[in-house]
């Protein structure tokens, strides 16, 4: 049982590159989330999925997207990656109404 | 909206010393609350929850925090800390409401603590 695990751990991307960050767990859970993490700013909720092929906005989506194909994995993509993304990424999963369980988390570097 | 605030940024202790992470959070309608740990490059870990009955929950690790309604807080508390402890700890509030959103967290900014020999 593995959890929440996120691929990749480190990335660094140029301006206007895209990528995409996966987040998988084993817990069969309903719902899963992404965060960003930034100092001074505890985290943020970038976008969420209340299960398979659904998805909704969070506090800041703005510059994302994220798909929902599978219930196991969740998907976060950066068409235009721009240095105001620059963060820690954080994945988590939920079987509502209890804690959310988080994966290890995937920095990112904007140039 | 949900909204939680923790006022310490930072806190120093030194080892064996008592310590207390203050949260409070402002909702209007009931709300579950957590406190989450997270070491040095490492995602973050459920510390306790309260979610109903008892207010006051513990932790397999000596911590714990006491839901206060009249005062809308859930401070986290620890009567002898081990260097060990030194961590970030996040306060999290989640709508008790079924609303088909599912349980969004809302964060504090955090509280470094620092403990030293």
């Amino acid at each position: 049982n593995a959890g929440v695990t996120q691929t990749p751990k480190f990335r660094v991307l140029k301006t206007g590159q895209s990528m995409t960050l996966l987040c998988a767990q084993d817990m069969n859970h309903e719902y899963m989330y992404w965060y960003r993490q930034d100092p001074g700013m505890g985290l943020r909720l970038i976008h969420y999925s209340v299960g398979e092929g659904t998805t909704a906005k969070g506090e800041v989506p703005d510059g994302y997207n994220v798909s929902r194909l599978k219930k196991q994995n969740f998907l976060l993509g950066l068409e235009s990656a721009a240095p105001s993304q620059t963060s820690v990424y954080f994945c988590a999963s939920s079987p509502f109404p209890y804690e959310q369980y988080f994966g290890p988390g995937t920095r990112l570097t904007v140039t | 909206a949900q909204s939680v605030t923790q006022l310490d940024s930072q806190v120093p202790v030194f080892e064996e010393a008592p310590v207390e992470l203050r949260c409070n959070y402002s909702s209007s309608v009931s709300v579950y609350l957590f406190w989450y740990v997270q070491y040095p490059n490492q995602g973050l870990q459920l510390l306790l929850k309260y979610l109903s009955g008892s207010t006051l929950v513990e932790s397999i690790n000596g911590f714990e925090a006491e839901f206060n309604k009249s005062q809308t807080s859930f401070h986290l508390r620890k009567p002898s800390v081990h260097i060990s402890d030194t961590a970030e700890y996040f306060c999290a509030v989640s709508d008790h409401r079924l609303t088909g959103g599912g349980n969004k967290l809302t964060f504090g900014t955090g509280t470094q603590l620092k403990v030293e020999l």
